[in-house]
């Protein structure tokens, strides 16, 4: 168990539709990030939040939005899904001083678009 | 722009020999790399580091080795063992403190190791 937990594991659901996607970041850390993992890519950077505020955006589409409360769980909303959608979605968390060890992952969220 | 490319999707080594996963970057402003390991249904997982400051660092079986001027970077595995099979993916960032600096990672690699 890395300490960052993602809800739900898997997720099925139709084109057009709306999904929550959950975070909880590992105990003291006070960044959270999203990467999308489609097949055979790499990890593309989504967005940052730090304490609460974005932080960073990479390539995130207009139809997905994420936010991060203030107990630091952070949720990413994605919507109007379409089949290309379907992918793996990880968070990852940080202390302010992340430095050496980079980021802690969870386990993913794996949406599949139908 | 893939500013860090792994451009090996795949490698097969025999157990006991060396593995050894390359990684290029483009990006001057990268001053620290990293080595995920990825299994199956599980997130990456951290395994080495170097900073750009040295050109190798070791950690048992894992060696990291920098070559700044030729934006390059390598993992080297000896001797390589099955449960070594698994994902590899290099990630590189711009400052080595601070939690706000994200990681930009390559495509991965997927290394088997054959018994």
């Amino acid at each position: 168990d890395s300490g960052v937990t993602q809800t739900p594991k898997h997720l099925i659901t139709a084109t057009g539709q709306r999904v929550t996607l959950r975070c909880s970041p590992r105990s003291g850390d006070l960044s959270v990030y999203w990467y999308q993992q489609s097949l055979d890519q790499g990890l593309q950077f989504l967005i940052q939040y730090y304490n609460g505020e974005e932080r960073a955006k990479g390539n995130i589409l207009e139809r997905f939005s994420a936010q991060q409360f203030p107990d630091l769980h952070s949720e990413l909303n994605l919507s109007s899904l379409e089949l290309g959608d379907s992918a793996l979605y990880f968070c990852a968390s940080s202390s302010l001083e992340g430095g050496n060890y980079g980021y802690t992952f969870g386990s993913g969220t794996r949406l599949t678009v139908v | 722009d893939q500013q860090v490319k792994q451009n090996s999707p795949s490698l097969s080594v025999q157990e006991g020999r060396i593995s050894i996963l390359n990684c290029d970057y483009t990006n001057s402003m990268f001053d620290y790399f990293l080595w995920y390991k990825k299994y199956p249904a599980e997130g990456p997982t951290f395994l080495i580091s170097i900073s750009s400051i040295k050109d190798k660092n070791e950690d048992g079986r894992f060696t990291v080795f920098l070559n700044k001027s030729a934006k390059h970077l390598s993992l080297h595995i000896v001797p390589s063992q099955p449960g070594d099979s698994a994902v590899y993916f290099c990630a590189a960032k711009a400052g080595a403190g601070g939690g706000a600096q994200k990681l930009v990672f390559g495509q991965g690699t997927r290394l088997t190791i054959n018994p």
